[in-house]
């Protein structure tokens, strides 16, 4: 099966930049979508096909897709950006819906 | 808005059966997906399948096939989440989602229901 690959924490100053990374197999071929999960909360939609933000999220929240990985990318961060980040696909071959391990950005 | 209420909490014995229900408001029920996620306690995401509230089509993971059941009623917006002979790792909070607008099976997770919480 799918899968995709995250580092499990990212730690970032207030002020700078957290770069998130989902890694999977020909992951360019796939349109990926990034989730915002604060403690106690469901998971909210912040970046969807790749770049584009849905409406209220942010212009701090870039999404990217290059060779082997896709990237979310968070610059001026705040204390209110932490949480856990999942990436997702749908698989097509398998028709399956594919979540990263999940990444916990914390804001130093 | 758009909002996905969801039922309350549960608790169930190893090998009995729970029915979520996600009652949806804010847009068209019928013109877009539902979806079921899990998480686990201090875990990830995990999909359980998708159902298309106009047909009632279904299409389930492969590892909850023979256990999992999504309905719908749609005089009432409101779709169904239902697994049968639960153990205890399925104790996880429960979510609905909505697909996207595009229609398409590679649509994001665009809306969140708050979660239930199951226990086993």
């Amino acid at each position: 099966s799918y899968v995709l690959t995250q580092p499990p924490s990212v730690s970032v100053a207030p002020g700078q930049t957290a770069s998130i990374t989902c890694e999977g197999i020909n992951i360019r071929s796939e349109s990926v979508h990034w989730y915002q999960q604060r403690p106690g909360q469901a998971p909210a939609l912040v970046i969807y096909f790749d770049t584009r933000r849905p409406s209220g999220i942010p212009e701090r929240f870039s999404g990217s897709s290059s060779g082997s990985a896709a990237t979310l990318t968070i610059t001026r961060v705040e204390a209110g950006d932490e949480a856990d980040y999942y990436c997702q696909v749908w698989h097509s071959p398998d028709d399956h819906y594919v979540f990263g391990s999940g990444t916990r950005v914390t804001v130093l | 808005q758009v909002q996905l209420v969801q039922s309350g909490a549960e608790v169930k014995e190893p090998g009995a059966s729970v029915k979520i229900s996600c009652q949806t408001s804010g847009y068209t029920f019928t013109e877009h997906f539902i979806r079921w996620v899990r998480q686990a306690p201090g875990q990830g995401l995990e999909c359980l399948g998708r159902m298309n509230p106009k047909t009632g089509v279904t299409h389930y993971a492969q590892n909850f096939q023979g256990r999992v059941t999504m309905t719908r009623d749609t005089s009432i917006r409101t779709a169904y989440l239902e697994l049968t002979s639960l153990k205890a790792d399925d104790t996880a909070v429960y979510y609905c989602t909505r697909g996207g607008t595009s229609g398409s099976f590679s649509d994001a997770f665009d809306v969140w229901g708050q979660g239930t919480m199951v226990s086993v």
